[in-house]
């Protein structure tokens, strides 16, 4: 079965710092990999997904993430927080032989210091 | 274009009380899908639709939650009787067909609390 971990439960870091959430990923095939974030009270916004092709993929509001085969890993990245990026962050996998069926991580929550 | 529709945004009820929960999805959608979401935790799904025929219920607790799309659009999650815990986000999503590369599009949620 396919499993999503994600390291860290909370993160701090200072507006304008880079920012990187971790997520390792438990799957048999090539997954499809989604980052998704929740703020307080709304539902989950798709930031980027990854489904081939090339491992860096580009999505909304600036976010960046990295496919490593290798490491099972899909890491998102940010190069400049803003205090608006404080939000939950979950990564999921989905399961490309059971119809979009995805599993998720218990989320990263990101606090910004100004 | 309106997004997925939920109802209520939040409901507090006693333990061994039933409830109900509405989504109406995307125009347009085929599949939708409740997820419940525990404080804390990550969404789990517990039931995904297309059309109006159940695709998979492998993690809804068949003894007590039950949910139907008769006409193949909205969608109703029932609890009877709930217990403490069953307080989570209960969210609804859909996406144009089931295909593994398509987006889930993901509603507000309702806050149950079960007290």
């Amino acid at each position: 079965a396919q499993s999503v971990t994600q390291p860290d439960i909370h993160i701090t870091v200072s507006e304008g710092a880079s920012l990187e959430l971790r997520c390792n990923y438990s799957y048999g095939a090539t997954p499809y990999l989604f980052w998704y974030v929740q703020s307080p009270g709304q539902g989950l916004q798709l930031l980027l997904k990854y489904f081939s092709g090339d491992t860096l993929v580009q999505g909304i509001k600036g976010f960046e993430a990295e496919f490593k085969r290798s490491q099972s890993s899909f890491n998102l990245r940010k190069p400049s927080v803003h205090w608006s990026d404080a939000a939950e962050y979950f990564c999921a996998v989905g399961d490309n032989n059971a119809g979009n069926m995805l599993t998720f991580g218990g989320g990263t929550r990101l606090m910004v210091k100004p | 274009e309106a997004g997925v529709a939920q109802s209520p945004r939040y409901k507090i009820i006693e333990k061994r009380q039933s409830v109900a929960f509405w989504c109406n999805p995307i125009s347009g959608h085929a599949t939708l899908y409740w997820y419940q979401q525990i404080l804390g935790q990550g969404p789990k799904l517990l039931i995904q639709f297309q059309n109006n025929g159940v695709v998979d219920d492998s993690q809804l607790p068949k003894d007590r939650f039950s949910a139907e799309r008769l006409k193949g659009v909205d969608s109703t999650l029932k609890i009877q009787p709930a217990k403490l815990e069953d307080s989570a986000v209960y969210l609804c999503a859909s996406s144009f067909h089931r295909a593994s590369n398509n987006e889930q599009f993901f509603g507000p949620g309702t806050r149950l609390t079960v007290l």
